[in-house]
């Protein structure tokens, strides 16, 4: 069955310091694998889509189909980064996204 | 810039009532989703609506839950005789095209 892990619920990091978001999947296919951001109180939004290849907020991710991985990247955090991320997985494109737990990322000054 | 709209924002009702989620998605979208999130676990998929039928559901979505778009605009997913278990977080999620969904801000149902 296809599954999005990831392994940390919390991520605490001083702002500046580098952030790295953990997500792993598991599908035998070619996905398509998005990280979606939840700020506080507000909705889901998509942050990226790893077809995109794109840099949003100085966020990057890479799929790595070898290791099955989607890391969310940022090299130095700031204070607005604090936010619930969530990695998901779409085997195919109408269905349903397929989400990790999520990972709270807390950034301190 | 549009956005997936629900309400009501927070729904408290009793054991065995029935609800209704109402959720507006974007105006132009053609795919229609409902997730759910209990506390402290993942979203999850409910079920997907496409060219006025359902497209695909889960396990969760059982007999007790139905959706419907009555009127072009709004899209409601009801619970006819809820159950403690499904209190939870409700989101609706509209595409264009088939891959990117926009989430509403959810509706959270709590059931005493």
């Amino acid at each position: 069955a296809q599954r999005v892990t990831q392994p940390e619920k919390l991520l605490s990091v001083f702002k500046g310091a580098p952030v790295e978001l953990k997500c792993n999947y598991s599908y035998s296919g070619s996905p398509e694998l998005f990280w979606y951001v939840q700020y506080s109180r507000q909705r889901l939004q998509l942050l990226l889509r790893h077809i995109s290849r794109e840099s949003i907020k100085g966020f990057t991710a890479d799929l790595n189909k070898g290791e099955t991985s989607f890391h969310l990247k940022k090299p130095f955090a700031q204070e607005e980064d604090s936010a619930m991320y969530y990695c998901a997985l779409l085997v195919q494109a109408g269905t349903a996204l397929i989400f990790g737990k999520g990972t709270t990322l807390s950034v301190s000054s | 810039e549009p956005e997936v709209t629900q309400t009501p924002s927070h729904q408290v009702t009793q054991m065995g009532q029935e609800v209704i989620l109402r959720c507006v998605p974007i105006s132009n979208h053609l795919y229609f989703y409902w997730y759910r999130q209990i506390l402290g676990q993942k979203v999850e998929f409910l079920v997907s609506f496409y060219n006025n039928e359902i497209s695909e559901k889960s396990e969760i979505f059982d007999d007790q839950f139905s959706v419907e778009r009555p009127d072009g605009s709004n899209f409601t997913l009801k619970i006819r005789s809820t159950k403690l278990e499904d209190s939870a977080m409700y989101f609706c999620a509209s595409a264009l095209a088939k891959n990117i969904q926009y989430f509403g801000a959810g509706t959270r149902l709590s059931v005493l």
